[in-house]
């Protein structure tokens, strides 16, 4: 089992760029998210999916969108890249939301300039 | 609401000694509280985490956590630390089926 699966690795935009991270997992999950890591600030929620064909905006949403392709995918999509963005980007799945053990990938680190 | 305050941002320690990391949460009801291990470089891994019953659980790596209710607490233990337990540790709570992290403590490893 690979787990959570993330793409890409590094990535650098210029201001107004647009991208989509891409992440996967293979465990069967219901629930997804995307969260983003800032120094100081811990993990802060972008958006999450409680379960295929629902999404829903956490605590800083502003200038993201997502897309739950299907049970295994979500994406998240910055359509016009802003230096406030600049953050490494983590996706997890848990079998369902709540008190259930979260698995994270391994980030993506994204510059924008 | 419910969050969590993690005390220190930073702390060192030399190998083999005991350390703790002080976790406080705000809550009034039943709570769902986590340790996250974030290692260089990688993704966050759960340590352990207390859903109901023994207040003093275990985790992996020879880590343990007691929930104390009087306090609202949940503090990170190790007796001896080793230089791989450098990484950044996050307390995290369940609020509203999803999970809010605390800003993280850095472990520093001291040889």
């Amino acid at each position: 089992n690979a787990g959570v699966t993330q793409t890409p690795k590094f990535q650098v935009l210029k201001t107004g760029q647009s991208m989509t991270l891409q992440c996967a997992q293979d465990m069967n999950h219901n629930s997804m998210y995307w969260y983003r890591q800032d120094p100081g600030m811990g993990l802060r929620l972008i958006y999450y999916s409680a379960s295929e064909g629902t999404t829903d905006k956490g605590e800083v949403p502003n200038g993201y969108n997502v897309s739950r392709l299907n049970k295994r995918e979500f994406s998240l999509r910055l359509e016009s890249a802003a230096p406030s963005q600049t953050s490494v980007y983590f996706c997890a799945s848990s079998e369902r939301g709540g008190f259930y053990e979260q698995y994270f990938g391994p980030g993506t680190r994204l510059t924008v300039t | 609401a419910q969050s969590v305050t993690q005390l220190d941002s930073q702390v060192p320690v030399f190998e083999e000694a005991p350390v703790e990391l002080r976790c406080n949460y705000s809550s009034s009801v039943s709570v769902y509280l986590f340790w996250y291990v974030q290692y260089p470089n990688q993704g966050l891994q759960l340590l352990l985490k207390y859903l109901s019953g023994s207040t003093l659980v275990k985790g992996i790596n020879g880590f343990e956590a007691e929930f104390n209710k009087s306090q609202t607490s949940f503090h990170l233990r190790k007796p001896s630390v080793h230089i791989s337990d450098t990484a950044e540790y996050f307390c995290a709570v369940e609020r509203d089926d999803k999970i809010i992290f605390g800003k993280g403590t850095r472990l520093h490893i001291l040889p």
